[in-house]
Order: C-alpha cells, then structure tokens, then sequence
C-alpha cells in the first residue's frame, strides 16, 4: 500500500534530550512537510522540502531540525531548544504540481 | 511565552440534517483552496478542492462554494451522518507556493 508512514504514534522523553521523529514516504512524493499540532489549534509549519537536499523554514522552526537526504525519508529532530516541544507532529508529502498534502497519522510526543 | 488553547468553534447537527462549515480566508492572491477532515488522533484527510476561477465544486455528498469577493469559503455536507464528526480545516495556497495557509478548524459534531 501506498502511503505515509510516521514512527512512532506516541513517544515520552525527558527534558533536555533531542528526540527525532520518523517520516517515510512511498508515493515518490518531491515535497514534504512537518507541522506541529497543539490541542484545539490548527496545523503550524515547521519545516518544508521540495526536492531533496534542500528544505526552508516554516513559521516556527526554531528548536527544530530537519534532513532530506532520500526522497522518502523526512526526519525531525526535536531539540532540546525548543521550548515546549510536547505537541502532536504531523508529516505530509505532496505531488510535484499537485496542491493536495497527503498526511500521515501522526506522532504525539509528550516530554516530562 | 507558552501558546494558549483556544476553543474551536463547534457546529452540532442532527444526523441527516445538512451541515454547512464557514471559513474566512486571508490572502486575496491565493488561487486554490482545500478543505480536510481530520478525526481524533489522526492526519488530516482530504475532502475537496477548488480553484480561484471556480465557484462551486461538488462532489459525493459535500459541495465547497467560494465567494472571492469576501473572501469565503463554505463546505456543505448533505445528509450528515455520526462518521462525518470531526474536525474540519480550511486551508488556501497560491500559485506554486507549496505552503499551505491553515484555519484553525471547525469541529462538527453530529447527533444520532
């Protein structure tokens, strides 16, 4: 099936510790996206990629990091910089000309 | 300084009763817009799309209407039934901009 995958669903770390959050693609998408999710809120852009090796900021980028070094594969690191990091992370891939973002199902970090 | 929870804003309808979700977007050169669903715990899902030289779009039991003088956007679901509860964003992009502008959501909630 194709599809995009995020690893995993929840995840729990102590404060301070970097955590990186998984994103994989199979649908030979060139873009993809992280957003964080916080409750009752809509979706805030941390970072974007359009084609690999190269990403750009999004409105909240600070505190995190990002690699597109393969075409499916997104990862996001979560610094220990950013302030309040507990949050549900969302992935997305879309098309080349395509408006449509495909998600995948997300993961919620909590950091104690 | 920590983001503060807002309240979404919540339709409650009827089950079979038509629901009809509003959403005010902000950016006049935005040339295409996207409505999504997303249920507790889970990505977003597609719904439907429009393009600014469009204004009506229909498809299996949801129509999306644009109105570009006020700038208004409106997902209308016929027949609503429980699996239409959810939260539903509204989100507007512009030429080949790969980001999304988001709403912050409209949570429906249909009772049996």
């Amino acid at each position: 099936d194709g599809g995009i995958t995020q690893s995993p669903k929840y995840l729990f770390r102590k404060e301070g510790q970097n955590v990186t959050l998984s994103c994989e693609q199979n649908l030979n998408h060139d873009a993809m996206y992280w957003y964080r999710q916080d409750p009752g809120q809509g979706l805030r852009l941390i970072y974007y990629s359009q084609i690999v090796n190269d990403f750009q900021k999004g409105d909240i980028a600070e505190g995190y990091s990002v690699s597109r070094e393969k075409k499916e594969s997104f990862p996001l690191t979560v610094t220990s910089a950013q302030k309040n990091p507990t949050a549900f992370y969302l992935c997305a891939s879309s098309h080349g000309g395509g408006v449509e973002q495909f998600f995948g199902p997300g993961t919620r970090l909590t950091v104690l | 300084g920590e983001s503060v929870g807002l309240h979404l804003p919540t339709l409650s309808v009827q089950e079979g009763d038509n629901s009809i979700i509003n959403c005010a977007y902000s950016n006049s050169a935005s040339d295409y817009f996207i409505w999504y669903k997303q249920e507790s715990g889970k990505g977003p899902q597609f719904i439907i799309d429009i393009r600014s030289n469009m204004d009506k779009r229909q498809g299996q039991r949801v129509t999306v209407l644009l109105n570009k003088t006020v700038k208004h956007l409106s997902l209308q679901i016929a027949a609503t039934q429980p699996g239409d509860s959810a939260v539903y964003f509204c989100a507007e992009g512009a030429g080949n901009n790969r980001k999304l502008i988001w709403g912050l959501g409209t949570s429906l909630a249909v009772n049996p």
